[in-house]
């Protein structure tokens, strides 16, 4: 498996722009997070998903902010309109279970101008 | 609310040495804990996964241990080397996965 796949890597985009950032878990995997890293606060956890599910979103910053999981194999963050502010690393993970280890993607690199 | 907190924040050691990072969480009601590295600019990488029925993991020369009476872990690294320069990250793991601050180690040659 190539593990965890995020797209896109890199995106730079203008203050109230709408941003969709993309993730492919790997297959089997049942449980699917999205994180958002910054230097003041570290990993935060923003969302989970387990089989397609929402399970908590108490992290999600504001109503700006909303994932999706349509299926399996692919899931987005979107946020709408965007801020300065969000500028960030996004991670997605995913995991089998709950006795497994969890995989990383290599994040995207949101910057908001 | 899980809190994860990993001392030191920074540790800086000469190539050789022996060294023990902690992780220490308010909530013993966890099913595991995983240790992982982010290089700069890098996603994290996986080193070790301690289920709650274990209370030790090995993996090279990586050992993590795991206490979930007392709310913590230690992850020894033996003969550092300068390649072991990262920042390493404890998680938590109920269903969800919460993280510490990171511990950023650098190994002088």
């Amino acid at each position: 498996d190539a593990g965890v796949i995020q797209s896109p890597r890199h995106e730079v985009t203008e203050m109230g722009q709408e941003v969709t950032l993309r993730c492919k878990p790997i297959s089997g995997h049942d449980y699917l997070f999205w994180y958002r890293q910054t230097m003041m606060r570290g990993l935060e956890l923003l969302i989970y998903f387990n089989n397609n599910v929402p399970i908590d979103d108490s992290g999600m910053p504001e109503d700006r902010f909303s994932a999706k999981m349509p299926n399996a194999s692919f899931s987005t963050l979107k946020i709408q309109p965007s801020e300065p502010r969000d500028s960030a690393v996004y991670f997605c993970a995913s995991r089998q279970g709950t006795n497994t280890e969890a995989f990383f993607g290599q994040g995207t690199r949101l910057t908001v101008v | 609310k899980q809190e994860v907190t990993q001392i030191p924040a920074a540790l800086s050691v000469p190539e050789g040495e022996n060294l023990v990072l902690n992780c220490s969480f308010t909530d013993s009601a966890i099913y595991n804990l995983q240790w992982f590295r982010q290089d700069p600019g890098k996603g994290l990488t996986s080193l070790l996964l301690i289920q709650s029925s274990q209370r030790e993991q090995t993996s090279g020369r990586l050992n993590a241990s795991l206490d979930k009476s007392s709310g913590r872990s230690t992850l020894y690294i033996a003969a550092s080397q300068p390649g072991d320069s990262a920042t390493y990250l404890c998680a938590v793991i109920v269903y969800d996965m919460r993280f510490g601050a990171g511990t950023r180690l650098t190994v002088k040659p």
